[in-house]
């Protein structure tokens, strides 16, 4: 089946600054998504993005279909950014998302 | 707020109990799946239903019985289940490729 695998597993940063999370997969993608889970575990909608770029406000994301990855990109970091942020990615003909380990982001202020 | 609701949030049970877990989507949508998240493995799909009709068995051990009797609820009833089902159990429903996840329910097996 298909692989997903996120770099770097952790990050630590300051508050302010700028990350990029990325997201290697094994094979072509109809879905790809990116998902931030809160300290209470609920999984929170950041990015559907099987190809292209997306931006929203502080977070923006873009995926290279051809090259089989994706990147997060997180600006001027705030403490509630902290969290797992998850990709997962659906293959084709596969109507399941498959997870990648997550990168666990702590902002401190 | 995503639209889809799990209830109990939290659970713990013994070996020998019977107990269900609850998902209900406001969403419209068509689609339904549980995925479970233990400590040490990363989210994995357990079973898919499209239009009430289950569409995958993730290889899951019989003592955790799924049930969609509509496009809107969604159960999974467990029974004798092993400490090492404890996990956070989490829905998600979509009406297209894009899933929404629910809160889950953080099960505690005794």
């Amino acid at each position: 089946g298909i692989q997903v695998e996120q770099s770097p597993p952790d990050l630590i940063l300051q508050e302010g600054a700028n990350s990029t999370l990325r997201c290697n997969f094994s094979d072509s993608v109809n879905n790809l998504q990116w998902f931030h889970q809160n300290p209470w575990g609920q999984l929170i909608n950041l990015f559907y993005i099987p190809s292209g770029t997306k931006q929203n406000g502080r977070l923006s994301a873009t995926t290279v279909a051809t090259e089989r990855y994706s990147l997060l990109y997180i600006s001027s970091s705030q403490t509630t950014d902290s969290g797992v942020y998850f990709c997962a990615v659906e293959g084709q003909g596969a109507q399941k998302l498959v997870f990648g380990q997550g990168t666990r982001l702590t902002i401190n202020p | 707020e995503t639209g889809v609701t799990q209830t109990p949030r939290h659970l713990v049970m013994g070996m020998t109990n019977k107990k269900s877990l609850k998902c209900e989507q406001h969403l419209g949508h068509n689609a339904m799946y549980w995925y479970k998240q233990s400590a040490k493995k990363p989210l994995e799909l357990m079973f898919v239903y499209n239009f009430k009709e289950q569409t995958e068995n993730n290889s899951v051990p019989s003592r955790f019985s799924p049930e969609c009797p509509n496009s809107s609820h969604l159960f999974l009833h467990l029974h004798t289940l092993q400490p090492e089902d404890s996990a956070l159990y989490l829905c998600a429903s979509s009406i297209g490729l894009e899933q929404f996840f629910g809160p889950g329910t953080r099960l505690t097996v005794l």
